[in-house]
């Protein structure tokens, strides 16, 4: 079984501002990790994902996660954060293994709100 | 490509009654994943199908709660006599083999008053 702990529920930011996001995870066989975001009343979106090879993923609006497998983190960065960031931002795992590939355990999400 | 169509958005239902949510998956996508969200809470997983068949199902999907998947196309989820409990949001997702491509609906909000 997987889980993940997103410990801030909230974090507030000016604009311009850079932010981390934080997400660790654990889990007793190797990992898949993700990054969603949900915007007011609509579904979720993927932001980027960490499958293998460089730990270091990029999305096409600046974020970037790094996957670090000695402390189970997963944490994500924007250096400048624009107001149409503001969303809700959950952070992902799914199993390696065939069985446990299918479906995935979210966190609790963590609110960004960017201010001017 | 139309993405993953959830019907109805919302729902209102009295107590006891029962509801069926439809989603429409990708038309190439073999996966087909239900998840509910809670207020201030992240996903959980109900159950996913691979074409028709429901493999797996989670413990929170109780009696009430049947999902099905006719002939791998669009699923529905059905609750029966609701509970205030059950109100959430009712998430569908659909991939193509593997989970690495989940492409979410905008769900069915559910209010059982």
């Amino acid at each position: 079984a997987q889980s993940v702990t997103q410990l801030d529920s909230q974090v507030p930011v000016f604009e311009e501002a850079p932010v981390e996001l934080r997400c660790n995870y654990s889990s007793s066989v190797s990992v898949y990790l993700f990054w969603y975001v949900q915007y007011p009343n609509q579904g979720l979106q993927l932001l980027l994902k960490y499958l293998s090879g460089s730990t270091l993923v990029e999305s096409i609006n600046g974020f970037e996660a790094e996957f670090n497998k000695s402390q189970t983190s997963f944490h994500l960065r924007k250096p400048s954060v624009h107001i149409s960031d503001t969303a809700e931002y959950f952070c992902a795992v799914s199993g390696r293994n065939t069985g446990t590939a299918s479906k995935l355990t979210f966190g609790t999400g963590t609110r960004l709100q960017v201010t001017l | 490509d139309t993405g993953v169509s959830q019907n109805p958005r919302h729902k209102i239902t009295k107590r006891g009654q029962n509801v069926t949510f439809r989603c429409d998956p990708i038309s190439e996508h073999n996966r087909l994943y239900w998840y509910r969200q809670t207020l201030g809470q992240g996903p959980e997983f109900l159950t996913y199908f691979q074409n028709e068949a429901q493999l797996e199902k989670s413990r929170l999907l109780s009696d009430r709660f049947s999902a099905e998947r006719p002939k791998g196309s669009f699923s529905t989820l059905e609750i029966q006599r609701t509970e205030q409990g059950d109100s959430a949001m009712y998430l569908c997702a659909s991939s193509k083999d593997t989970v690495y491509g989940y492409t979410f609906g905008s769900g069915t909000r559910l209010t059982v008053v």
